[in-house]
């Protein structure tokens, strides 16, 4: 069964207000993540990642918080916009192994 | 620059027909490649993955196989197609296994 899982399927908000994306994973041994975003149809691009010796990764508008005591992971869209509507997926790697991916957050960013 | 092919994008075939699925990575040598299925609403199930020509690592038991004929060929086949086969496949690369993966655009897969 899939070890990254997420605490909520669907997320709606407001054009320019910020999002929160979540992810649980289960693994203690993990030690590199990765946010991809998947737009309809199309594969998943990479957005951000983050090794575990991390806690926080800053991209373009784009925030990644790990916190591996409670193993969980987020990543934060500043000023939403509706391009950023996709499915964002966390995936978390073993020590080289696959990626591992959760079930994914449809994020719906409403004008 | 890096580019992955994968055809075609859409295919619908009838219960018990053969499947083949054609990716190819340009721009890099001796890529990992893996096969992903991804099921509605669903997150991305690891059905293959490849480190080097001829081979081939299987995640999952099923009615699906995986040919690396060449170094940046990638082929994912069935001979009688299940309606459980229905699916988005995806094709992905890798430098190093592990590390962030490059997907193509997909085929859409409906067996009827």
């Amino acid at each position: 069964g899939e070890s990254v899982g997420l605490h909520l399927p669907t997320l709606s908000v407001q054009e320019g207000d910020n999002s929160i994306i979540n992810c649980a994973y289960s693994n203690s041994a993990s030690d590199y993540f990765i946010w991809y975003k998947q737009e309809s149809g199309k594969g998943p691009q990479f957005i951000i990642d983050i090794r575990s010796n991390m806690d926080k990764r800053q991209g373009q508008r784009v925030t990644v918080l790990l916190n591996k005591t409670v193993k969980h992971l987020s990543l934060q869209i500043a000023a939403t916009q509706p391009g950023d509507s996709a499915v964002y997926f966390c995936a978390e790697n073993v020590m080289n192994n696959d990626m591992r991916f959760g079930a994914g957050t449809r994020l719906t960013v409403k004008p | 620059s890096q580019t992955i092919h994968q055809w075609p994008a859409t295919l619908v075939q009838p219960v018990g027909s053969p499947l083949s699925l054609e990716c190819t990575v340009e721009g890099t040598s001796n890529p990992n490649l893996y096969w992903y299925r991804q099921a509605a609403g669903r997150g991305l199930q690891l059905l293959f993955y490849s480190v080097g020509i001829g081979q081939i690592s299987s995640e999952v038991p099923q009615n699906l196989s995986a040919s690396r004929p060449q170094d940046r060929q990638f082929i994912l086949s069935s001979k009688k197609l299940l309606l459980s086969d229905s699916g988005f496949y995806l094709c992905a690369w890798s430098l190093y296994r592990g590390t962030e993966a490059f997907f193509g655009q997909g085929t859409r897969l409906t067996v009827v």
